[in-house]
């Protein structure tokens, strides 16, 4: 029964370069949250998809971010030209059941981006 | 937007003193729920209160929904150093998504 995973657990990137962040729900689960912590802050918001589909994308920046959900692999969190702005902790996070259900969230570890 | 507040950020106690963190949200919650994510962790789940009034225990933990479904807290009994972590609030969005309050950081001297 393996949880949510998450992977890279650390990345590294300069400047300018693109951060891809990948997310593997929970077996059976097909509703998924991208959340970003900055150190000794709450976590925010980013974006919630279910298979094939953005369902809101309210918390998540404009331009450079991007995510999707394919129906095949794992939810992918992409940012293009990073800055050092964009130094946090990202965790994913799944469920069951989404929109007004219950739905217990299960996290990922997280991965930790480090911007120079 | 919705906001979701919590009280106090820090929280230092003797082992074995009591807790309390408390959470306000800017407009009735359909349902609370409450993580706890440790030092270098990730949060993870402990509880959902959805019945206005609704109190809920957990062995030394105690969680109670506000009357008006707008506030809820956590109280710890007798902390422990296992106790140690952040204890985070969150409540739902209108698509599912979770809105997390801040937190409050939790450190239990032995």
């Amino acid at each position: 029964n393996a949880g949510v995973m998450q992977n890279p657990r650390h990345l590294v990137r300069r400047r300018g370069q693109e951060a891809r962040l990948r997310c593997s729900p929970m077996k059976g689960h097909s509703h998924v949250y991208w959340y970003r912590q900055l150190p000794e802050e709450g976590l925010k918001f980013m974006v919630y998809l279910q298979k094939e589909n953005i369902i809101d994308e309210s918390g998540m920046p404009k331009e450079r971010f991007s995510a999707e959900f394919p129906k095949e692999g794992p939810s992918i969190l992409r940012i293009q030209q990073v800055v050092r702005g964009d130094s946090a902790a990202y965790f994913c996070a799944s469920s069951l059941l989404g929109g007004s259900s219950y739905n217990e969230q299960f996290f990922g570890p997280g991965t930790r981006l480090t911007v120079l | 937007g919705q906001q979701v507040m919590q009280i106090p950020q820090y929280q230092h106690v003797q082992e074995g003193e009591d807790f309390t963190t408390y959470c306000n949200s800017s407009t009735t919650l359909s349902n609370i729920q409450w993580y706890k994510q440790r030092p270098g962790g990730h949060p993870v789940f402990l509880i959902q209160l959805v019945k206005s009034g609704e109190v809920k225990k957990q062995k030394r933990l105690t969680f109670q929904f506000g009357e008006a479904k707008k506030n809820s807290s956590l109280h710890i009994t007798a902390t422990q150093t296992t106790d140690v972590g952040t204890y985070f609030c969150a409540g739902r969005g209108s698509q599912g998504n979770l809105i997390f309050g801040k937190g409050t950081k939790l450190s239990v001297k032995p």
